[in-house]
């Protein structure tokens, strides 16, 4: 069974920095691209990043461009997302998924909260 | 970086069928065969329903199926049932990006 479960969530104050973790299971982890969804409360989603297999390869949405980091550790089967400078905009839900283009498995998300 | 424009609202009764459109640019949906399309339920995490325009995962009915003409793709819920009430989105590779859809609310009435 394939299970993505994210972890590192929370509440952070404004400047501050949080790094999301998302340990998988079921699949072999190193065939698949990976992304990074969010989901602001009461919003739509919202596609943040995505890596490459072998991490060689990494895109992001503007809005996080030179303040969050993807990368991925193929031998821990986790997949990661550093966020540097967050701001209040950033509070969502925040979803790590298997592949790119199309997200074939959602973790169940976890909650980032950005307030002083 | 724009998102592609869903009607935020579409409902139909149990038996009928029901279209949601999803319109983009030749950068995205016209531009590529990824369009895919998800389920979500309250408080749970997206399911894929639709995926590379009109193919579909296992497991999902067949009453489920996609489109795409030009700029605009779609999805076709045909049959309607009481579970197929939630929000759905689509999504559409856009270049080593990908862009999602404001979310559709369909109703079963």
């Amino acid at each position: 069974e394939v299970q993505l479960v994210e972890s590192g969530g929370g509440l952070v104050q404004p400047g501050g920095s949080l790094r999301l973790s998302c340990a998988v299971s079921g699949f072999t982890f190193s065939d698949f691209r990976m992304s990074w969804v969010r989901q602001a409360p009461g919003k739509g989603l919202e596609w943040v990043a995505n890596i490459k297999q072998d991490g060689s390869e990494k895109s992001y949405v503007d809005s996080v461009k030179g303040r969050f980091t993807i990368s991925r550790d193929n031998a821990k089967d986790s997949l990661y997302l550093q966020m540097n400078s967050l701001r209040a905009e950033d509070t969502a839900v925040y979803y790590c998924g298997r592949g790119a283009s199309t997200v074939g498995y959602w973790g169940q998300g976890t909650l980032v909260t950005v307030s002083s | 970086q724009s998102a592609l424009t869903q009607p935020p609202s579409a409902s139909g009764s149990p038996g009928q069928s029901v279209t949601i459109s999803c319109t983009g640019t030749s950068s995205d949906v016209g531009g590529y065969n990824y369009v895919s399309w998800y389920q979500q339920h309250p408080g749970k995490a997206p399911k894929l329903m639709i995926y590379e325009v009109s193919k579909r995962p296992s497991g999902v009915p067949d009453r489920f199926s996609g489109s795409k003409s030009g700029n605009t793709a779609s999805l076709t819920v045909s049959g309607l049932q009481a579970e197929d009430e939630a929000d759905y989105y689509c999504g559409s590779y856009a270049g080593s990006n990908v862009v999602f859809g404001g979310g559709t609310k369909l109703t079963v009435l």
